[in-house]
Protein backbone atom coordinates (compact mmCIF):
# COMPACT_ATOMS: atom_id res chain seq x y z
CA UNK A 1 0.00 0.00 0.00
CA UNK A 2 1.37 3.59 -1.06
CA UNK A 3 0.25 5.28 2.03
CA UNK A 4 -1.62 8.08 2.34
CA UNK A 5 -0.62 10.57 -0.52
CA UNK A 6 -0.96 14.41 -0.34
CA UNK A 7 0.13 16.92 -3.19
CA UNK A 8 1.21 19.17 -3.49
CA UNK A 9 4.64 18.75 -0.89
CA UNK A 10 5.14 22.07 -1.17
CA UNK A 11 3.57 25.48 -1.91
CA UNK A 12 5.03 28.83 -2.11
CA UNK A 13 1.91 31.38 -2.85
CA UNK A 14 0.96 35.02 -2.25
CA UNK A 15 -1.70 36.59 0.30
CA UNK A 16 -4.86 35.99 -1.45
CA UNK A 17 -4.48 33.68 -3.56
CA UNK A 18 -6.35 30.48 -3.41
CA UNK A 19 -4.34 26.98 -2.10
CA UNK A 20 -5.79 24.04 -2.68
CA UNK A 21 -4.35 20.67 -0.95
CA UNK A 22 -5.21 17.07 -1.76
CA UNK A 23 -5.41 13.96 0.08
CA UNK A 24 -5.36 10.61 -0.93
CA UNK A 25 -6.42 8.06 2.56
CA UNK A 26 -4.94 4.60 2.59
CA UNK A 27 -7.56 2.15 0.24
CA UNK A 28 -9.80 0.83 2.65
CA UNK A 29 -10.05 3.23 5.49
CA UNK A 30 -13.48 5.42 6.50
CA UNK A 31 -12.08 8.06 8.53
CA UNK A 32 -10.48 10.94 7.37
CA UNK A 33 -8.21 13.93 9.44
CA UNK A 34 -7.01 17.13 8.19
CA UNK A 35 -4.30 18.04 10.63
CA UNK A 36 -2.47 21.65 10.85
CA UNK A 37 1.05 21.82 12.09
CA UNK A 38 2.99 25.58 13.55
CA UNK A 39 6.09 25.89 15.93
CA UNK A 40 3.70 28.22 18.05
CA UNK A 41 0.40 26.18 18.22
CA UNK A 42 1.61 22.31 17.98
CA UNK A 43 -0.94 19.87 16.13
CA UNK A 44 -4.68 21.29 15.99
CA UNK A 45 -7.09 19.19 14.11
CA UNK A 46 -9.17 20.79 11.83
CA UNK A 47 -11.60 18.72 10.25
CA UNK A 48 -12.88 14.70 10.25
CA UNK A 49 -14.61 13.12 8.07
CA UNK A 50 -16.34 9.74 8.19
CA UNK A 51 -17.63 7.80 5.69
CA UNK A 52 -17.18 11.40 3.14
CA UNK A 53 -19.00 12.91 5.96
CA UNK A 54 -17.61 15.69 8.21
CA UNK A 55 -18.23 15.23 11.78
CA UNK A 56 -16.25 18.11 13.50
CA UNK A 57 -15.42 21.03 11.58
CA UNK A 58 -14.72 23.00 14.82
CA UNK A 59 -11.25 23.27 14.43
CA UNK A 60 -11.65 24.89 10.93
CA UNK A 61 -10.16 28.83 12.05
CA UNK A 62 -12.28 30.75 9.67
CA UNK A 63 -14.75 30.67 6.51
CA UNK A 64 -11.33 31.23 4.23
CA UNK A 65 -10.92 27.14 4.84
CA UNK A 66 -13.17 24.79 3.48
CA UNK A 67 -12.82 21.00 3.14
CA UNK A 68 -15.06 18.00 1.07
CA UNK A 69 -14.72 14.71 0.38
CA UNK A 70 -16.69 14.31 -2.74
CA UNK A 71 -15.48 10.11 -2.27
CA UNK A 72 -13.98 7.88 -0.41
CA UNK A 73 -10.49 8.16 -2.08
CA UNK A 74 -10.31 12.25 -2.19
CA UNK A 75 -10.13 14.94 0.39
CA UNK A 76 -9.13 18.55 -0.40
CA UNK A 77 -8.73 21.66 1.93
CA UNK A 78 -9.01 24.91 0.39
CA UNK A 79 -8.22 28.11 1.80
CA UNK A 80 -9.13 31.14 0.28
CA UNK A 81 -8.13 33.80 0.60
CA UNK A 82 -4.81 32.61 2.04
CA UNK A 83 -2.68 34.85 4.25
CA UNK A 84 0.49 34.86 5.73
CA UNK A 85 -0.70 33.18 9.30
CA UNK A 86 -2.08 30.37 7.01
CA UNK A 87 1.73 29.17 6.17
CA UNK A 88 2.29 25.92 8.04
CA UNK A 89 2.43 22.23 7.51
CA UNK A 90 -1.14 20.86 7.04
CA UNK A 91 -0.89 16.64 7.31
CA UNK A 92 -3.56 14.68 6.56
CA UNK A 93 -4.53 11.17 8.15
CA UNK A 94 -6.78 8.21 7.61
CA UNK A 95 -7.68 5.37 9.72
CA UNK A 96 -10.20 2.59 9.68
CA UNK A 97 -13.72 2.95 11.26
CA UNK A 98 -12.89 0.81 13.63
CA UNK A 99 -12.97 2.78 17.37
CA UNK A 100 -10.09 4.40 17.89
CA UNK A 101 -7.77 3.24 15.69
CA UNK A 102 -4.34 4.04 14.30
CA UNK A 103 -4.29 7.33 12.55
CA UNK A 104 -1.57 7.30 9.50
CA UNK A 105 -0.37 10.26 8.36
CA UNK A 106 0.59 11.17 4.58
CA UNK A 107 3.83 13.32 4.44
CA UNK A 108 2.47 16.49 4.47
CA UNK A 109 2.41 19.99 2.49
CA UNK A 110 4.32 22.43 3.50
CA UNK A 111 2.79 25.87 2.47
CA UNK A 112 4.43 29.26 2.58
CA UNK A 113 1.96 31.93 2.27
CA UNK A 114 4.20 35.40 0.88
CA UNK B 1 -13.47 19.51 25.54
CA UNK B 2 -10.49 17.36 25.88
CA UNK B 3 -7.33 18.67 26.84
CA UNK B 4 -4.16 17.26 26.72
CA UNK B 5 -1.09 18.80 28.53
CA UNK B 6 2.45 17.34 27.98
CA UNK B 7 5.94 18.12 29.72
CA UNK B 8 8.79 19.17 29.33
CA UNK B 9 8.79 20.72 25.91
CA UNK B 10 12.63 19.95 25.18
CA UNK B 11 14.78 17.11 27.05
CA UNK B 12 18.10 16.13 26.47
CA UNK B 13 19.80 12.94 27.55
CA UNK B 14 23.10 11.41 26.75
CA UNK B 15 22.91 8.05 24.99
CA UNK B 16 22.31 4.87 26.96
CA UNK B 17 20.37 7.12 29.60
CA UNK B 18 16.47 7.14 29.89
CA UNK B 19 13.87 9.82 29.29
CA UNK B 20 10.35 9.94 30.39
CA UNK B 21 7.56 12.27 28.86
CA UNK B 22 4.26 13.03 31.05
CA UNK B 23 1.19 13.85 30.10
CA UNK B 24 -2.06 14.98 31.63
CA UNK B 25 -5.33 15.04 30.30
CA UNK B 26 -8.32 17.06 31.81
CA UNK B 27 -11.47 14.32 30.48
CA UNK B 28 -12.26 11.45 32.88
CA UNK B 29 -13.92 10.34 30.09
CA UNK B 30 -10.77 9.44 28.18
CA UNK B 31 -10.05 5.81 27.57
CA UNK B 32 -7.32 5.39 24.75
CA UNK B 33 -4.15 7.12 24.81
CA UNK B 34 -1.81 6.24 22.20
CA UNK B 35 2.25 8.50 21.38
CA UNK B 36 3.52 9.16 17.93
CA UNK B 37 7.04 10.01 16.99
CA UNK B 38 7.66 12.89 14.59
CA UNK B 39 11.24 13.00 13.10
CA UNK B 40 12.71 16.13 11.42
CA UNK B 41 10.79 16.66 8.93
CA UNK B 42 8.74 13.94 8.41
CA UNK B 43 5.54 12.58 9.25
CA UNK B 44 3.91 12.20 12.88
CA UNK B 45 4.12 7.74 13.32
CA UNK B 46 2.40 5.49 16.27
CA UNK B 47 5.05 4.29 18.29
CA UNK B 48 2.92 2.88 21.23
CA UNK B 49 -0.30 2.71 22.60
CA UNK B 50 -2.35 1.89 25.61
CA UNK B 51 -6.33 1.91 26.51
CA UNK B 52 -7.69 2.35 30.01
CA UNK B 53 -8.41 -1.13 30.67
CA UNK B 54 -4.37 -1.94 31.36
CA UNK B 55 -1.65 -0.08 33.59
CA UNK B 56 1.66 -0.41 31.63
CA UNK B 57 2.41 -1.92 28.17
CA UNK B 58 5.97 -2.78 26.61
CA UNK B 59 7.53 -2.55 23.21
CA UNK B 60 10.96 -3.20 23.58
CA UNK B 61 12.80 -0.05 25.01
CA UNK B 62 9.39 1.82 25.22
CA UNK B 63 7.08 1.63 27.54
CA UNK B 64 4.06 3.28 28.49
CA UNK B 65 2.05 4.05 31.98
CA UNK B 66 -1.39 4.91 32.92
CA UNK B 67 -2.71 6.50 36.09
CA UNK B 68 -6.60 7.06 35.59
CA UNK B 69 -6.82 8.21 38.74
CA UNK B 70 -4.27 11.19 38.84
CA UNK B 71 -5.38 11.25 34.70
CA UNK B 72 -1.83 11.00 33.35
CA UNK B 73 0.37 8.69 31.58
CA UNK B 74 3.83 8.74 30.65
CA UNK B 75 6.37 7.65 27.79
CA UNK B 76 9.36 5.82 28.92
CA UNK B 77 12.40 5.13 26.47
CA UNK B 78 15.34 3.34 27.87
CA UNK B 79 19.03 2.93 26.99
CA UNK B 80 18.26 6.04 24.47
CA UNK B 81 20.14 6.08 21.06
CA UNK B 82 20.33 8.87 18.91
CA UNK B 83 17.89 7.66 16.03
CA UNK B 84 15.40 8.44 19.02
CA UNK B 85 15.92 12.17 18.64
CA UNK B 86 12.51 13.75 17.76
CA UNK B 87 9.59 15.04 18.58
CA UNK B 88 7.40 13.08 21.01
CA UNK B 89 3.57 13.32 20.76
CA UNK B 90 0.65 12.18 23.35
CA UNK B 91 -2.46 11.92 22.48
CA UNK B 92 -5.75 11.14 24.36
CA UNK B 93 -9.43 9.90 23.44
CA UNK B 94 -12.76 9.58 24.29
CA UNK B 95 -15.63 6.76 23.14
CA UNK B 96 -17.99 9.84 22.47
CA UNK B 97 -15.21 11.12 19.79
CA UNK B 98 -14.51 8.43 17.73
CA UNK B 99 -11.57 8.05 16.10
CA UNK B 100 -11.12 11.87 17.12
CA UNK B 101 -7.59 12.43 18.80
CA UNK B 102 -6.55 15.44 20.87
CA UNK B 103 -3.06 16.22 20.76
CA UNK B 104 -0.57 17.44 23.41
CA UNK B 105 2.18 19.99 22.76
CA UNK B 106 4.91 17.57 21.65
CA UNK B 107 8.13 16.76 23.54
CA UNK B 108 11.44 17.43 21.60
CA UNK B 109 13.76 14.44 22.59
CA UNK B 110 17.69 15.17 22.05
CA UNK B 111 19.56 12.18 22.79
CA UNK B 112 23.34 13.35 22.66
CA UNK B 113 26.04 10.54 21.63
Amino acid sequence: DAGVIQSPRHEVTEMGQEVTLRCKPISGHNSLFWYRQTMMRGLELLIYFNNNVPIDDSGMPEDRFSAKMPNASFSTLKIQPSEPRDSAVYFCASSTRDFQETQYFGPGTRLLVL
Amino acid sequence: GENVEQHPSTLSVQEGDSAVIKCTYSDSASNYFPWYKQELGKRPQLIIDIRSNVGEKKDQRIAVTLNKTAKHFSLHITETQPEDSAVYFCAASTNNAGNMLTFGGGTRLMVKP
